[in-house]
C-alpha cells in the first residue's frame, strides 16, 4: 500500500499569510494526487487534483505542485473561509489512501 | 447540480447488518465509477470500496474485504454498501462519493454522509 505521509499536522495563519501543506508518499507515482478540504461539519470538496489541477469553482489562490515522491498544496492570502482540514491522497493505486490531514485555523 | 444523498445509516449492534443506500442525480450515473469513504469521529478519511460504471468491478479496503459489498442500479442512479459482521471500529460517517470518468482515482463530489454506529 502507498503511505501518504503529511505535514504539519497543524498551523495557524493570519489573514492574507502564505501557508503550504506536504504530501510524501512511500512510493513515487506521475502526479495522481488530490487535495480535498474539509470544513467544519461538512463533507470533504475536492480542490486540486493531478497534483496542480484547480477543481472548477476553487479559488486561483489555492496552487498545487509536485511529483513523484513530493507534492504541496499553497494558499496565497489566507481568508477566513479556508480553516478547516485538509488531505491529500493518491489516486495512483489501489488501495486508495489519504494523507492524515492537516488541521488549519486564523491566527 | 450534482448530488449525492445517503440513507440507512443506524445504531446497530456488533456482528449485525446493514444497508446504506446514496441517491445520486445532476449527472450521468452510469458513466461515473463510485465509492464509499468513511470518517470515524475526530478522525481522517478511509477509503471503503469503489465500484466500476456497470458494476462488474469493485475494489474493497483489507478492512472491510469479505465482510462488505458494494453495488450499483444504474437504472435507479442508485449506489448501495452492504456491510456485514459489524465490528465497533466501523463506527464512521459513511459518505458516497463519484470518481470523474476520465481518471477515477480520485473523488469530485461528496454526498453530505450518513452515521452507522456499531455498538451493543
Amino acid at each position: 500500500d502507498i503511505q501518504m505521509t503529511q505535514s504539519p499536522h497543524s498551523l495557524s495563519a493570519s489573514l492574507g499569510e502564505t501557508v503550504s501543506i506536504e504530501c510524501l508518499a512511500s512510493e513515487g507515482f506521475s502526479k495522481c494526487l488530490a487535495w480535498y478540504q474539509q470544513k467544519p461539519g461538512k463533507s470533504p470538496q475536492l480542490l486540486m487534483y493531478y497534483g496542480s489541477s484547480l477543481q472548477d469553482g476553487v479559488p486561483s489562490r489555492f496552487s498545487g505542485s509536485g511529483s513523484g515522491t513530493q507534492y504541496s498544496l499553497k494558499i496565497s492570502n489566507m481568508q477566513p473561509e479556508d480553516v478547516g482540514v485538509y488531505y491529500c491522497q493518491q489516486g495512483y493505486k489501489y488501495p486508495l489512501t489519504f494523507g492524515s490531514g492537516t488541521k488549519l485555523d486564523m491566527k | 447540480e450534482v448530488q449525492l444523498v445517503e440513507s440507512g445509516g443506524d445504531l446497530v449492534q456488533p456482528g449485525g447488518s446493514l444497508k446504506l443506500s446514496c441517491a445520486a442525480s445532476g449527472f450521468t450515473f452510469s458513466n461515473s465509477y463510485m465509492a464509499w469513504v468513511r470518517q470515524a469521529p475526530k478522525k481522517g478519511l478511509e477509503w471503503v470500496a469503489t465500484i466500476s460504471t456497470s458494476g462488474t468491478t469493485t475494489y474493497y479496503s483489507d478492512f472491510v474485504r469479505g465482510r462488505f459489498t458494494i453495488s450499483r442500479d444504474n437504472a435507479k442512479s442508485s449506489l448501495y454498501l452492504y456491510m456485514n459482521s459489524l465490528k465497533s471500529e466501523d463506527t464512521a460517517t459513511y459518505y458516497c462519493a463519484s470518481l470523474p470518468t476520465v481518471a477515477p482515482g480520485y473523488f469530485d463530489y461528496w454526498g453530505q454522509g450518513v452515521m452507522v454506529t456499531v455498538s451493543s
